[in-house]
């Protein structure tokens, strides 16, 4: 599985609504698909994983969609946190693991 | 849950590291832990999987050989060995709690860096 993410870099102003994409080369299980923020120096942190749930502590402006080859992260109202670099992630077989290639999220 | 990783490595090329992650704040053999590497502006490259309760291993292809990922229960640490580096292996390398079955990696550790250089 190859996963390609877009934009690569995406420029939002606070308060609004970030969609960023996830796509596969073939069809996945959004059961099967996560997603990370990193942060500049430090390590990453586990967003949305399984079928689109959050993690602990994640707010609910965090949202995981998608199926088939095409998923998205979607942010609704931006925080000033929130600008970061974003992973999704697939859980399947040789390899175990796959990352896609990142979206930074910057402050326009 | 914490997992606290060892410091700054330096190594020249053809050497080997190992990196440690102790781990606290659960039952360690209650789930496998991933190692991550990420190299200087690049994004994450996973590298591995360990079972802690049955030290079972699966590897990334392109690390096959290389790489080899082990447990001390009675330390709860978990250990990433990479031998032969050369200087496209400098990266931060992070060991994560693998919760498997597309759940995610709740816990990282804080990551090694480790450079190579002559």
């Amino acid at each position: 599985i190859v996963l390609t993410q877009s934009p690569r870099t995406l420029s939002l102003s606070p308060g609004e609504r970030a969609i960023l994409s996830c796509r596969a080369n073939q069809s996945i299980s959004i059961s099967h698909l996560a997603w990370y923020q990193q942060n500049p120096g430090q390590s990453p942190r586990l967003l949305i994983y399984g079928d689109s749930r959050r993690a602990t502590g994640i707010p609910d402006r965090f949202s995981g969609s998608g199926s088939g080859t095409d998923f998205t992260l979607s942010i609704s109202r931006l925080e000033p946190e929130d600008f970061a670099v974003y992973y999704c992630q697939h859980y399947g077989t040789s390899p175990r693991y796959t990352f896609g290639q990142g979206t930074k999220l910057e402050i326009k | 849950v914490q997992l606290v990783q060892s410091g700054v490595e330096v190594r020249k090329p053809g050497a080997s590291v190992k990196v440690s992650c102790k781990v606290s704040g659960y039952t360690f053999t209650s789930y496998g832990f991933s190692w991550v590497r990420q190299a200087p502006g690049q994004g994450l490259e996973w590298m591995g999987w360990i079972s802690a309760y049955t030290g079972d291993t699966e590897y990334s292809e392109k690390f096959q050989g290389r790489v080899t990922l082990t447990t001390d229960t009675s330390t709860s640490t978990v250990y990433m060995e990479l031998r032969s580096l050369r200087s496209d292996d400098t990266a931060v390398y992070y060991c994560a709690r693998d919760l498997g079955w597309g759940l995610g990696f709740d816990h990282w550790g804080q990551g090694n860096l480790v450079t190579v250089s002559s």
